[in-house]
């Protein structure tokens, strides 16, 4: 069975830096999909960006970019240029080829004006 | 824009009453689903549903059912609740892409005394 680590239960930034969150996740499957999704206070979960396994390039997304190292199974998330409005839970997930999300135990990501 | 709306945002019951936590999608998806989100534990899937009249057990289907009548609503049913099902409850939904991202409703956050 698959598993998603997050090790970073909390992270803290000043805006305008740039930080980095960690993922790791186990599996024997040699294509599936990643996501991060940010979870905001009491707003709903939505995903910040995905990388499929498949491909080399890191995805990117505005602010937002991943360093995917597939041999070491590692799917970090970069935020750039940091905002009051990244502070946010996320939640590094793992699509299987079951079609089901494997979700990670989340880091709680604070931004300090 | 996809909209996945649950019928409730804070819920509060008694141990042993039956609990009915309803979600709607509006996006002709295929696929529903149910998760149980705790702090340290990330979400955790209960059931999840791949069709009208559909279902399959999750990570942690024990103490709960499901319901899909339609293709839009999927609801989760605690048959007699009990104080360790209080949670955040989240559902969400996405196409049969299965590589496709899932859109998650706001929570329900039910409280069991």
């Amino acid at each position: 069975a698959q598993t998603v680590t997050q090790s970073q239960p909390e992270m803290s930034v000043q805006e305008a830096e740039t930080v980095t969150l960690s993922c790791t996740y186990d599996t024997s499957e040699s294509d599936y999909y990643l996501f991060w999704y940010k979870q905001p206070p009491s707003r709903q979960m939505i995903l910040v960006i995905r990388q499929e396994a498949y491909k080399q390039q890191n995805a990117t997304e505005n602010r937002f970019s991943v360093n995917f190292q597939k041999a070491a199974k590692s799917f970090s998330l970069k935020i750039s240029d940091s905002q009051l409005g990244d502070a946010a839970m996320y939640f590094c997930a793992y699509y299987n080829q079951g079609g089901k999300l494997i979700f990670g135990q989340g880091t709680e990501l604070s931004v300090k004006p | 824009d996809v909209k996945v709306t649950q019928s409730s945002r804070y819920l509060v019951k008694r141990t042993g009453e039956k609990v009915f936590l309803e979600c709607v999608q509006d996006m002709d998806h295929e696929n529903m689903f149910w998760y149980r989100q705790d702090p340290g534990l990330g979400l955790r899937l209960i059931y999840f549903s791949y069709d009208v009249k559909m279902k399959e057990k999750g990570d942690i289907p024990e103490g709960y059912s499901v319901s899909r009548e339609k293709k839009e609503r999927f609801s989760l049913i605690l048959e007699s609740a009990s104080t360790n099902q209080t949670s955040m409850y989240l559902c969400a939904s996405r196409d049969s892409s299965y590589y496709n991202e899932q859109f998650f409703g706001p929570g329900t956050r039910l409280t069991v005394l």
